[in-house]
């Protein structure tokens, strides 16, 4: 089955600044690869996801990049706001089959 | 506009009691899913269900049932709880297969 590793698993950035967060997977098969956000006490929430046709999408400050050669993806947080501060995780899936990354907590210090 | 609805929110069971975790989605979408949440590792999933009336195991279904009573409606039962099911269970929905979209806010059970 699919195998997910997230790094960092912790990540503390200063408002303004950019934050990256990157994601390996295993299965070359796998076809969609979502980010998640989630706040304390609240699900997670998909923000953008990206599928293995397409190699870089953007949505207003976040935008994720895929490299199906190396087999990772990564998002990318631009002008970082406190706002911004929670857990994100990766996934990648194919088929029936969707594994998630451990996740990263992100900090954005005012 | 509620979108993905879970009850109880929190719950304690003692070892070997039962107990049904609800969800109700209100987006007319055809997959649903229950995922759980341990500490410093993502979601796992229990078991989903690609449209009304099918089920189908997930990555760690032993020790639960679900049940897909409509399209709306998807709830996972315990049947005797253990320790090791203490956990925070999510419910989500997708109007794709298997590209959840919409979680709800969990439940968080712990079971002594």
């Amino acid at each position: 089955g699919e195998n997910v590793e997230q790094h960092p698993s912790t990540l503390s950035v200063q408002e303004g600044d950019s934050a990256v967060i990157k994601c390996t997977y295993s299965d070359s098969a796998s076809n969609y690869f979502p980010w998640y956000k989630q706040e304390l006490g609240k699900g997670p929430q998909l923000i953008i996801d990206i599928r293995s046709n397409v190699g870089e999408k953007k949505d207003q400050r976040i935008a994720v990049t895929l490299n199906k050669t190396a087999k990772h993806f990564s998002l990318h947080i631009t002008e970082t706001q406190p706002e911004d501060s929670a857990v994100y995780f990766c996934a990648a899936s194919i088929g029936n089959d969707m594994r998630f990354g451990a996740g990263t907590r992100l900090t954005v210090k005012p | 506009n509620a979108g993905v609805t879970q009850t109880p929110k929190f719950q304690v069971l003692k070892t070997g009691q039962s107990m049904t975790l609800q969800c109700a989605q209100d987006m007319n979408h055809n997959s649903m899913y229950w995922y759980r949440q341990d500490p410093g590792m993502g979601l796992r999933l229990i078991y989903y269900s690609a449209s009304e009336g099918t089920t189908d195991k997930g990555e760690v279904p032993n020790g639960y049932n679900v049940s897909r009573l409509n399209k709306r409606e998807f709830s996972l039962r315990l049947e005797s709880a253990a320790p090791s099911q203490t956990s925070v269970y999510f419910c989500a929905s997708s109007e794709s297969f298997f590209q959840p979209q919409h979680f709800g806010d969990g439940t968080r059970l712990s079971i002594l």
